[in-house]
């Protein structure tokens, strides 16, 4: 059973930072793109950042790109998410997801808040 | 980037009703498109993707259907586990973006 659990969120002071991680188990982590989508309080959903299953190509939506880098340690099954630079418009749950578009499989989240 | 319109943004209907939802792209992408249901507190669940084939698991009463800029979901007959927030997202480039959803809800 594909199992995806999200840790590392927590309270940030704007322009501070967070790893967040996802560990994966019940699939061959090295064979699948995985992806980052989020959840603002109230909203619906962005996709943040994909990495291909080789970690050679990432993509990111325009509003994380130069403050935020996804990355994967496939000997670990692990995908990350380094978040920098942090603004309150980031604050949301944030959601790992298996493949590069179309995800069947989600962990259950782990919760990003910015504040001062 | 490619911008997902969802409507209406919300909805009433009773268990029984047949119920259209509505994702106009603001470009043509073919069917590259995938519906999912979330319901509160939880993870968004699957149900069509490539705008028309239905997720495995996902009952039939759920449908997808269009290409180019408009596609739609249909449930045929509205259960009551089926009422929440629906929401389009389009797999044609990256950005893969959502649409703002639809929220479901018992009238």
């Amino acid at each position: 059973e594909v199992h995806l659990v999200e840790s590392g969120g927590g309270l940030m002071q704007p322009g501070g930072s967070l790893r967040l991680s996802c560990a994966a188990s019940g699939f061959t982590f090295s064979t699948y793109a995985m992806s980052w989508v989020r959840q603002a309080p109230g909203r619906g959903l962005e996709w943040v950042s994909g990495i291909r299953r080789d970690g050679g190509a990432t993509d990111y939506t325009d509003s994380v790109k130069g403050r935020f880098t996804i990355s994967r340690d496939n000997s670990k099954n692990t995908l990350y998410l380094q978040m920098n630079s942090l603004r309150a418009e980031d604050t949301a749950i944030y959601y790992c997801a298996k493949d590069s578009t179309t995800f069947v499989y989600w962990g259950q989240g782990t919760q990003v808040t910015v504040s001062s | 980037d490619i911008q997902m319109t969802q409507s209406p943004s919300s909805l009433s209907a009773s268990v029984g009703d047949r119920v259209t939802f509505t994702c106009r792209a603001s470009q043509s992408m073919r069917g590259s498109v995938n519906w999912y249901q979330q319901t509160t507190g939880k993870a968004p669940k699957l149900l069509i993707y490539a705008s028309s084939a239905l997720q495995e698991g996902v009952p039939s009463r759920f449908s997808g259907s269009g290409s180019g800029t408009e596609f739609t979901l249909t449930i045929s007959s509205l259960q009551p586990e089926d009422f929440g927030t629906y929401f389009c997202q389009q797999t044609y480039s990256a950005p893969y973006n959502f649409g703002l959803g639809t929220k479901l809800e018992v009238k």
